[in-house]
This record gives structure tokens, sequence and C-alpha cells, in this order.
């Protein structure tokens, strides 16, 4: 069964447009949630992440939405460019120490010139 | 800071030998991870380590899958008699003595199973 899962599996956006990815999980016990970035060849990155006490968080042109009740969230790339093309992890946890990441299966964003 | 380090970058084995990767983790950084990533089942969960102490293997397939953290600047996978369906991206990742999870990864060692 995968507690985390994510949608679409890509994506295609032309530059300067906002791209929305969305992440759905099951266990009502987590309460972390960061999304993770990730280009070829290198290892996953952090980019954001949000609490489940929040319902928006938001970095530069990176904004995360948080619905507790629908146990959804959704990144949101404003502006996109070229260089934010890669594949996107959202991932989950209890927010209690060293509790491992559970993490989808990804989304892989292209942005077009 | 030189991150995360993972070696070797790639190692292809035949079926039914060993393969050892390394990881050495940040400088600091009291916890350490292993994932394996593949196209089809994404990143996987295998271990973690706190102070050297194993934490959690439920990730681990039991028979062939061994990690181990003889000290704090080093962790090991071994996987032996290596099949085909271990050819992945292995990927561990090191943090900090907090609750933020935030985890740092190495690049991963490709492991190809011929």
């Amino acid at each position: 069964q995968q507690q985390v899962r994510q949608s679409p599996q890509s994506l295609t956006v032309w530059e300067g447009e906002t791209a929305i990815l969305n992440c759905s999980y099951e266990n009502s016990a987590f309460d972390y949630f960061p999304w993770y970035q990730q280009f070829p060849g290198e290892g996953p990155a952090l980019l954001i992440a949000i609490r489940s006490v929040s319902d928006k968080k938001e970095d530069g042109g990176f904004t995360i939405f948080f619905n507790k009740r629908e146990k959804n969230l959704s990144l949101h790339i404003k502006d996109s460019q070229p260089g934010d093309s890669a594949t996107y992890f959202c991932a989950a946890s209890r927010d209690s120490g060293y509790n491992k990441l559970t993490f989808g299966k990804g989304t892989v964003l292209l942005v077009s010139p | 800071n030189a991150g995360v380090i993972q070696t070797p970058r790639h190692k292809v084995t035949g079926k039914g030998q060993e393969a050892t990767l390394w990881c050495e983790p940040i400088s600091g950084h009291s916890a350490v991870f292993w994932y394996r990533q593949t196209i089809v089942q994404g990143l996987e969960f295998l271990t973690y380590f706190r102070n050297q102490a194993p934490i959690d293997d439920s990730g681990m397939p039991k028979e062939r899958f061994s990690a181990q953290m003889p000290n704090q600047s080093h962790s090991t996978l071994k996987i032996q008699s290596t099949q085909p369906q271990d050819s992945a991206v292995y990927l561990c990742a090191s943090s900090r003595d907090n609750s933020q999870n935030t985890l740092y990864f190495g690049a991963g060692t490709r492991l190809s199973v011929l």
C-alpha cells in the first residue's frame, strides 16, 4: 500500500507558467511534509517543507498548500524556469525526532523555454 | 563541507556476487539513512542508524542485505548474492540531531547486476 501518492507522473509547462504538483497521503499520523528536488545524477535535496499546523508555506517562488482534512497538499512553482526542470518528491513523516521519511514516486517536471 | 560522500558512484556485479556500498555522512550528523531508488518503486526506505546504533531496518530485504555503521564517519550497505532485481541507485543520507528531519543525500551508487 503506497502511503504517499503523487500526480501527475510527469508535467510539462511553458517558461513563466505556474506548475502545480499534487500529493496525497494515507496516514493521519503524518505531520511533517517536505518536498525534495532531484536533478539527474544527484541525490534529492530539500526544497521546502510544511507542518500540519499550517495550511500554506511560501519560500521564494515555491508555495505549498496543505489540506489536513482532505489529506492532500500541492506544490506550486510560480514563474517556472527551465532550471526548475527536475523530479519533485513529496514526502511525509511523523514529526518526532528521527522517524523516517516516506516518499512518493515523484513528478518529473519539464519547463519548456 | 563536502556533503554526504558515497563510493563507488557506479558498480557492476555479476549475478551471485557480493556488493559493498560505502557512505560517509556529513561530519556532526548523528543519523544515517539508506534508501533505494528505482523508476518503478521510487525512493524506498531501507534502514537507519542513530549515533551508530541501528534504529529501524524495516525496509531491508532480510536474507541478503545488511548494513553497518562501525564508526561515526562511515556506514556500509552489503548485498550478498546479488540478483538482477537489486539493480538500483542506492542513496545514503544523513541528518542532524533535531526534529526537522532534513535529510542531506549523497549522489548515490548506481548498482547494475548483470
